[in-house]
């Protein structure tokens, strides 16, 4: 079976420094992955995704993230955090077989400092 | 674009009533599902439909109902509430479980519930 795991539950960052947000997956073939970021109070929000291709993919507000088949991850990166980034964010895995039901990870919460 | 609507915003029910979240999406999508989300646990499916007739249970099944006679809503209903269903409540659709299984999900903006 599938299955998502963020190992970081909280990250602390100073508004301005760079963001990395860990999320490795289990999976037999190429999966496919997406991020989402989760706001106060707000539904879940598509970050980026990533299918097949170029590894490194854009996505909104400024994010990226690296899909390394060799180490499972599809880690999140921004290089300079603004305070508007402060959420919840999620990594999720899609099956590439039978019926599509994602697997989210548990999230991760994201505390910027001024 | 309305996408996902989600009603009510917020709910208080005592212990043993029920009632009906409401969740209606205007893109046509296939899929819907409902999932719960509780502090330190992500998001847990409770149900999920690939079209319109066709429901399915999730992870967490137990105390809720659905059924689906249009492409466009899903509600879910609890059948006799209790303080463990607490909870928020998301609604999230996705153009086909099938044919296009990276289509990623829309979700609407949640329901608090609380049971007392």
């Amino acid at each position: 079976a599938q299955s998502v795991t963020q190992p970081d539950i909280h990250i602390t960052v100073s508004e301005g420094a760079s963001l990395e947000l860990r999320c490795n997956y289990s999976y037999g073939a190429t999966p496919y992955l997406f991020w989402y970021v989760q706001s106060p109070g707000q539904g879940l929000q598509l970050l980026l995704k990533y299918f097949s291709g170029d590894t490194l993919v854009q996505g909104i507000k400024g994010f990226e993230a690296e899909f390394k088949r060799s180490q499972s991850s599809f880690n999140l990166r921004k290089p300079s955090v603004h305070w508007s980034d402060a959420a919840e964010y999620f990594c999720a895995v899609g099956a590439s077989g039978g019926s599509y039901i994602p697997t989210f990870g548990r999230g991760t919460s994201l505390i910027v400092h001024p | 674009n309305a996408g996902v609507t989600q009603t009510p915003k917020f709910q208080v029910l005592k212990t043993g009533q029920s009632m009906t979240l409401q969740c209606a999406q205007d893109m046509n999508h296939e899929y819907m599902s409902w999932y719960r989300q509780d502090p330190g646990m992500g998001l847990r499916l409770i149900h999920y439909s690939v079209g319109a007739g066709i429901t399915d249970q999730g992870e967490v099944p137990n105390g809720y109902n659905v059924s689906r006679s249009t492409t466009e809503d899903f509600p879910l209903r609890l059948l006799s509430a209790a303080p463990s269903q607490t909870s928020v409540y998301f609604c999230a659709s996705s153009y086909s479980a099938i044919s296009r299984r990276g289509s990623p999900l829309h979700f609407g903006n949640g329901t608090r519930l609380t049971v007392t």
